[in-house]
């Protein structure tokens, strides 16, 4: 089974709100990071968040961990049409690979 | 810098046949990781190199394997190729000794498996 789990699966928005997505991952990571696919091509690095880190901010991107909880959320403010993709959390709980969940699928109508 | 480059982009192939991938990644980078994607599945390790050696495994069977040459450069081999195989084949490079901060993606290759 995945690491991580996104939610919610899929997310329709108008250009200019705001989308947010949630990760939770099951065992004690390192680090966090958030990825993003367009329609079937590689992955983009967005943002890396350590576990002693509670958020960071990369341009639009707002990214929160909370250990506790074994969860993350990414929020993308004032959406726009480009950022129609996939999303994905990845963690390196299992040792010296990534692992990544299931992604967000996320649709901005302009 | 030049990206990670994937070769071929698409490839079709029969079953029983075996294939393989080819990985370029940024120049100064010695990590590179294989990847699997599919609807199904999702994306799953397959094995992860540096400097030459395989430093990790995914849960693949042993008709997966790959190799990383003294320039960085990697293949992966899919052999006695089955249905579900069909997928996309994903390669990583990466800039940290790690191999798992912040992975710079392929185009990847596209196997379909007739």
């Amino acid at each position: 089974s995945q690491q991580g789990e996104e939610d919610p699966q899929a997310l329709s928005i108008q250009e200019g709100e705001n989308a947010t997505m949630n990760c939770s991952y099951k065992t004690s990571i390192n680090n966090l990071q958030w990825y993003r696919q367009n329609s079937g091509r590689g992955l983009v690095h967005l943002i890396l968040i350590r576990s002693n880190e509670r958020e960071k901010h990369s341009g639009r991107l707002r990214v929160t961990l909370d250990t506790s909880k074994k969860s993350s959320s990414l929020l993308i403010t004032a959406s726009r049409a480009a950022d129609t993709a996939s999303y994905f959390c990845a963690t390196d709980a299992a040792g010296n690979k990534l692992t990544f969940g299931g992604g967000t699928r996320v649709l901005v109508k302009p | 810098k030049a990206g990670v480059t994937q070769t071929p982009r698409y490839l079709i192939k029969t079953r029983g046949q075996q294939v393989t991938l080819s990985c370029s990644p940024i120049s100064g980078h010695r990590s590179v990781s294989w990847y699997q994607q599919t609807p199904g599945q999702g994306l799953q390790f397959l094995f992860e190199y540096f400097s030459e050696t395989q430093r990790n495994k995914g849960n693949f069977p042993g008709r997966f394997s790959g190799r990383q040459f003294s320039n960085s450069r990697s293949e992966m081999n899919v052999s006695t190729l089955e249905l579900g195989d069909s997928a996309l084949y994903l390669c990583a490079s990466s800039p940290d000794r790690s191999g798992i901060e912040k992975l710079f993606f392929g185009s990847g290759t596209q196997l379909s498996v007739l």
